[in-house]
């Protein structure tokens, strides 16, 4: 079992459409969640990071931790064709050398 | 702005050659760190290095060396490259240990190609 599981897609969704991008894990020590995200022939871009549990919101966009449930996810609201990209989950432990671990990716097309 | 520079984008060589890629900060963060990116299986360690002359294996080392004689510079060796060794390679950097977000900032990727 993989230590971190994202859903691969591709998710294809209409322009102004909620998109909902989810990850679970299983080491229950990780403190540091992350989502990248990555264009097309691109290095992946951090986007949203929270600490431990809880909600953080940056414009259209919503990272949500809930750490009992082992379980991440990013809300993307009124999607736009630009947010066409991979999105990557990523977490790590607290200390140690910034060792991420994570998710395979989810591929996102938001068609106009 | 963060830049980490990968000398090669595309790259396309025989079984057996031995392969550099290298990657150049101008940051001057200590560590730096080689990914690889395979489809569903998203990025995966091969090495990192947190400071000149030191490294440490990632999870997937086999097959790879890597190279840090200056700060600025982490250098990715397959010694005789392989078919299972086509991927992209990211390199990225961070500074500091611990206490921070671990952000990382990547490059543009290089993609290999062993034929």
């Amino acid at each position: 079992q993989k230590e971190v599981e994202q859903d691969p897609g591709p998710l294809s969704v209409p322009e102004g459409a909620i998109v909902s991008l989810n990850c679970t894990y299983s080491n229950s020590a990780f403190q540091y969640f992350m989502w990248y995200r990555q264009y097309s022939r691109k290095g992946p871009e951090l986007l949203m990071y929270t600490y431990s549990s809880g909600n953080k919101e940056d414009g259209r966009f919503t990272a949500q931790v809930d750490k009992s449930s082992k379980y991440i996810s990013l809300f993307i609201r009124d999607s736009q064709p630009s947010d066409s990209a991979t999105y990557l989950c990523a977490m790590r432990l607290s200390g140690g050398y910034n060792k991420l671990i994570f998710g395979a990716g989810t591929r996102l097309a938001v068609h106009p | 702005d963060v830049k980490v520079t990968q000398s090669s984008r595309y790259l396309v060589k025989r079984t057996g050659e031995k392969v550099f890629l290298e990657c150049v900060q101008d940051m001057d963060h200590e560590n730096m760190f080689w990914y690889r990116q395979d489809p569903g299986l998203g990025l995966r360690l091969i090495y990192f290095s947190y400071d000149v002359k030191m490294k440490e294996k990632g999870d997937i080392p086999e097959g790879y060396s890597v190279s840090r004689e200056k700060k600025e510079r982490f250098s990715l060796i397959l010694e005789s490259a392989s078919t299972n060794q086509t991927s992209m390679y990211l390199c990225a950097i961070t500074g500091g240990r611990g206490g921070s977000t671990g952000e990382l900032f990547f490059g543009e990727g290089s993609r290999l190609t062993v034929l």
